[in-house]
């Protein structure tokens, strides 16, 4: 049973539109973490939230942490084909063991 | 930053053998490290938390004598699967705590 599920799952869209992925849980998490990853390639950490509301920008994204701290989003703004690739949130109910999320596989075309 | 070095970054060894990989801390020492394994298009399942003098503590489901793990310092884990055969073929990722949560490339394993 996973604990964290994504959604959505695919998503395929043309460069300079925006979207949105979820993260969402019936847990409560101490952390959340979102990562993206190519191909081939371990995940890259993009941002770690760990308060309840906690909003975070990194350039053109946006991590939001829930108030209840179970469950994120990441926007993107204006996506761009190097945005292309695997995304990834985790969610820590100890000290620094993650758990991570069903995935969020997305396709920026140019 | 710090650096969590993997090797190999892909084996093929034939079914019935047993593949090491190591995953090291380069500039940082780690206590725990953890082991993931990830099918093609799919997310990462934790495996085990591998810890520094002591035995790994392994998820449900994961076979601990099938996937040996051994952390004898402060910068390697090892996995050793044992008698691979061609269902354990799948990306194997290891972290480990820095500042942050940095993996390694990962290895690739195909066995045949």
């Amino acid at each position: 049973t996973q604990l964290l599920e994504q959604s959505p799952q695919f998503l395929s869209i043309q460069e300079g539109e925006n979207l949105t992925v979820y993260c969402n849980s019936s847990s409560v998490f101490s952390s959340l973490q979102w990562y993206r990853q190519e191909p081939g390639e371990g995940p890259v950490l993009l941002v770690t939230v760990v308060t309840g509301g906690e909003v975070k920008k990194l350039k053109r994204l946006t991590f939001q942490f829930g108030d209840a701290r179970k469950d994120s989003s990441l926007h993107i703004t204006a996506a761009q084909p190097g945005d292309t690739g695997l995304y990834l949130c985790a969610g820590a109910r100890g000290t620094y063991k993650y758990i991570f999320g069903t995935g969020t596989r997305l396709k920026v075309l140019a | 930053g710090a650096v969590v070095s993997q090797h190999p970054s892909r084996v093929i060894c034939k079914s019935g053998t047993s593949v090491k990989i190591e995953c090291r801390s380069l500039d940082f020492q780690a206590t725990t490290m953890f082991w993931y394994r990830q099918f093609p298009k799919q997310s990462l399942m934790l495996m085990a938390t591998s810890n520094e003098g002591s035995k790994a503590t392994y998820e449900q489901g994961v076979e601990k004598d099938k996937f040996l793990i051994n952390h004898a310092s402060l910068t390697l884990s090892t996995l050793t699967v044992t008698s691979a055969h061609p269902e354990d073929s799948s990306f194997y990722i290891c972290s480990a705590q820095a500042d942050g949560y940095t993996f390694g490339s990962g290895t690739r394993l195909t066995v045949v």
